[in-house]
């Protein structure tokens, strides 16, 4: 089936730093991605959608600055925390559509990202 | 805004007995996907089921069944036979035109030995 790979699975960083977070379709080309963030006993919020080739488009309130997206092949999508600060501080998940018409989605792992 | 609401928190259930966790949800698409996503402590999202909403027969995965009511708008999960291995945090959630997946705010169930 489907996979996703998604590095790393933690990182710790220091505050003002900036952090990439990859997410990899080793089997099968995702147009679409879409971001993810989670925070603890929380459901899953989504902060943007990838799209190959094109900008990003973030949910109102997801500072474009802050968590930059790329996904510049169609394998390949990339969330960057840029000046990472301690509220920053979750569990990151990637996801990417499956399939046309009858789709579905395959989910990352996850990153859980601490910023001390 | 077009949300999914899951009303209960949280579930206890015996094993090898059943359990039903709820769904509803609000859309003003006539085509979309419905789906229950199983959340373990290591929080790998696992798909349990999906429906199709044009489809009216209810969709069954061994033990994991749903009971679609598309009227009502609701999309209960059932678990039957229940496993140890059963327990996780349960999100619903709905896919539409845009692709965008929408989540409930999920329901943690317990499974007792």
């Amino acid at each position: 089936g489907a996979v996703v790979s998604q590095h790393p699975s933690r990182v710790i960083c220091k505050s003002g730093t900036s952090v990439k977070i990859e997410c990899r379709s080793l089997d099968f080309q995702a147009t679409t991605m879409f971001w993810y963030r989670q925070f603890p006993k929380q459901s899953l919020m989504l902060m943007a959608t990838s799209n190959e080739g094109s900008k990003a488009t973030y949910e109102q309130g997801v500072e474009k600055d802050k968590f930059l997206i790329n996904h510049a092949s169609l394998t390949l999508s990339t969330l960057t925390v840029t000046s990472a600060h301690p509220e920053d501080s979750s569990f990151y998940i990637c996801s990417a559509v499956t399939g046309q018409g009858n789709y579905g989605y395959t989910f990352g792992s996850g990153t859980r990202l601490t910023v001390v | 805004a077009q949300t999914v609401t899951q009303s209960q928190p949280e579930m206890s259930v015996q094993e090898a007995e059943t359990v039903t966790l709820s769904c509803t949800y609000d859309t003003s698409e006539s085509d979309y996907y419905l789906f229950w996503y199983k959340q373990p402590p290591s929080r790998q999202m696992i798909l349990v089921i999906r429906q199709e909403a044009y489809k009216q027969q209810n969709a069954t995965e061994n033990r994991f069944s749903v009971n679609f009511q598309k009227a009502a708008k609701s999309f209960s999960l059932k678990i039957s036979d229940s496993q140890l291995g059963d327990a996780a945090m349960y999100f619903c959630a709905r896919g539409g035109s845009n692709y965008k997946l929408t989540f409930g705010k999920g329901t943690l169930l317990t499974v007792n030995p």
